[in-house]
């Protein structure tokens, strides 16, 4: 079965500050993974997607993540906080297939000071 | 490109009505749609797998009986929550499926609030 661990709960940063959410991911074959940002009473956008190729993958909002198999983690980054990034955060996987379901994380509520 | 619409965005009802949440993807046809379900604070849980023309599949644990949904088209599914119960409040969000790319992708839509008194 697969699964997703988002361990950090609630994390908060000074605006400017590096951001890095951890997600690990349990799955039994190649991994489709994803980051997903959801703000208060709203759906999910997108951030990013990791299918195959460069394990480094570029996102909107200025967000990257990297993959990496030997640990099964798929963290999310960005160099430099802003207050607008205050949001949940989730981390999803899913594979291959014409209705490959994706299973999604608990979630990393993200706090900006300012 | 591939937007996906809920509506009605919320909706408060009384105890055993029953309401009607619509999921339409505006500019692609999508075969599949998904459901899910997402309590305060919490996670998205996948209520049902929807495919066009054909009955839903739900996941364990889920009422199909309570929680009916129709795909009747290649742009609309529904779900309806009949004799609705405080305890059916949530965020309800939907996805539809995108094929003919490397991988099928699931674009999300807004999400309704549903409120039961």
């Amino acid at each position: 079965a697969q699964s997703v661990t988002q361990p950090d709960i609630h994390i908060t940063v000074s605006e400017g500050a590096s951001l890095e959410l951890r997600c690990n991911y349990s799955y039994g074959a190649t991994p489709y993974l994803f980051w997903y940002v959801q703000s208060p009473g709203q759906g999910l956008q997108l951030l990013l997607k990791y299918f195959s190729g460069d394990t480094l993958v570029q996102g909107i909002k200025g967000f990257e993540a990297e993959f990496k198999r030997s640990q099964s983690s798929f963290n999310l980054r960005k160099p430099s906080v802003h207050w607008s990034d205050a949001a949940e955060y989730f981390c999803a996987v899913g594979g291959a297939g014409t209705a490959s379901k994706l299973t999604f994380g608990t979630g990393t509520r993200l706090q900006v000071t300012l | 490109g591939a937007v996906v619409s809920q509506h009605p965005s919320w909706v408060i009802c009384k105890s055993g009505t029953s309401v009607k949440i619509e999921c339409r993807s505006l500019d692609f046809q999508a075969t599949t749609m998904f459901w899910y379900r997402q309590f305060p604070k919490q996670s998205l849980m996948l209520m049902a797998t929807s495919n066009e023309g054909s009955k839903a599949t739900y996941e364990q644990g889920v009422e199909k009986d309570k929680f009916l949904i129709n795909h009747a088209s290649l742009t609309l599914s529904t779900l309806t929550v009949t004799s609705a119960h405080p305890e059916d409040s949530s965020f309800y969000i939907c996805s539809a499926l995108t094929s003919g790319r490397s991988y099928n992708e699931q674009f999300f839509g807004p999400g309704t609030r549903l409120t039961v008194l």
